[in-house]
This record gives structure tokens, C-alpha cells and sequence, in this order.
């Protein structure tokens, strides 16, 4: 494992409260990111972070927000959770690659299974 | 809409036979291209990746093809076994400004090894 954890394993919640998902990494590497999983959709990149306090939008990042006050952490805030964000969602690390071989490599955590009823 | 096709969705392959998963892409800012591994309940693993600059990487029993002109790339897997069985994700990824590279994913290609 790269070192990365991720909290909640498994939630339920009910539709219009809001969520977080914590990530948690010990690698101390500058890149964070949070991905979906849907069927018939691969992985999509919901926010990213180039370090502490900077982050952006992905493909996927309406009706999700991120916040990341420490390299280590990467929390992923469901404002007002609605069944259509019931997934499978996984946080990735990536260090900054200057050498071969380094660069881009991404590595998963173990999941977060989110139901929304 | 989908920067990285995959092919075939499902796959059957007898064990000791070749596996043969497929993607295209369109954005030429690409550079970097991995595969991914993925066991149900489990992230995805990081099997093998390429760069542009060469046509083949061979780790194992696992080959990655890269055609530049055509903008397409393959898994091989030789010798497919039955713990071989997974999902397996095609990305490619590129770096833009400061923030990352995050990577585009193919839907994926379930890989059944049957004994």
C-alpha cells in the first residue's frame, strides 16, 4: 500500500445532509486527488491539489467541495448529498516527478463506499 | 465525454492464453500512459505505464504497445492466469500548468481467466 487511508470505508446517509470523506496520506507527497467510480464510467476526477490550500476542479466537481489545511490531509465535502453521488470514491497521491519513471505515477487508496437514500 | 476509449468492455480468455485489452486517444497533449489493475473491493494498482517516446515496455508477463500515429495503446498479458482476473483501467495523463496530472481513465475492461 502507498501509505493511504481513507475514512469512512462505508457510509449511508440520507439525501440533503452534508458528507465528508477524509484522505490520509504518510507519503508527504505535494498531489492529492479525489476520483468516482461508476459503473460504465471508469474513475473521474471530482477535485484535485497542488498543495496546502491550492486546489481545482475536475470533470466531475459540481456538488462536491474539497479543503486540504495539511499536506497529509485531503477531505472531500458533500454539500447536500443526493442519490445521483451514491459511488465508489478513492483518493490518489502522486508525488512531483522530476525523474524517469516517477513522474505521474498515481497511487489509490482503499475506497470510500458512499450510499446516499 | 470520454478522452480514453477501452476495449473490449468484458473479456473471457483461457488460462496460458493471451489477454489483449485496447484504448485510443484523441488529445496528442498526452505523455504518459498507465495501466491500472483492480480487484473487486479493492483501488486501483498501478501495473505498467509508458511514455510516448517508445513503442513497447515489457514488465513480466505484462506488455504495453504504443502506436504515437495512431494514437492507440494495448495490455498484453501473456500466459494469462486465473489470479490475472480484474478489472483493468487504460488512463493517459499530461501536465498542465502547476496542478498535477490527473489522469483520464478508459471504462475499463473486466479480464475473466478461466482455469
Amino acid at each position: 500500500d502507498a501509505g493511504i487511508t481513507q475514512s469512512p470505508r462505508h457510509k449511508v446517509t440520507e439525501t440533503g445532509t452534508p458528507v465528508t470523506l477524509r484522505c490520509h496520506q504518510t507519503e508527504n507527497h505535494r498531489y492529492m486527488y479525489w476520483y468516482r467510480q461508476d459503473p460504465g464510467h471508469g474513475l473521474r476526477l471530482i477535485h484535485y491539489s497542488y498543495g496546502v490550500k491550492d486546489t481545482d476542479k475536475g470533470e466531475v466537481s459540481d456538488g462536491y467541495s474539497v479543503s486540504r489545511s495539511k499536506t497529509e490531509d485531503f477531505l472531500l465535502t458533500l454539500e447536500s448529498a443526493t442519490s445521483s453521488q451514491t459511488s465508489v470514491y478513492f483518493c490518489a497521491i502522486s508525488e512531483e516527478g522530476i525523474s524517469p519513471g516517477l513522474t505521474y505515477e498515481q497511487y489509490f487508496g482503499p475506497g470510500t463506499r458512499l450510499t446516499v437514500t | 465525454q470520454q478522452q480514453v476509449k477501452q476495449s473490449p468492455q468484458s473479456l473471457i480468455v483461457q488460462k496460458g492464453g493471451i489477454s489483449i485489452i485496447n484504448c485510443a486517444y484523441e488529445n496528442t497533449a498526452f505523455d504518459y500512459f498507465p495501466w491500472y489493475q483492480q480487484f473487486p473491493g479493492k483501488g486501483p494498482a498501478l501495473l505498467i505505464a509508458i511514455r510516448p517516446d517508445v513503442s513497447e515496455k515489457k514488465e513480466g508477463r505484462f506488455t504495453i504497445s504504443f502506436n504515437k500515429s495512431a494514437k492507440q495503446f494495448s495490455l498484453h498479458i501473456m500466459d494469462s492466469q486465473p489470479g490475472d482476473s480484474a478489472t483493468y483501467f487504460c488512463a493517459a495523463s499530461y501536465e498542465y500548468s502547476n496542478s498535477g496530472y490527473a489522469l483520464n481513465f478508459g471504462k475499463g475492461t473486466s479480464l475473466l481467466v478461466t482455469p
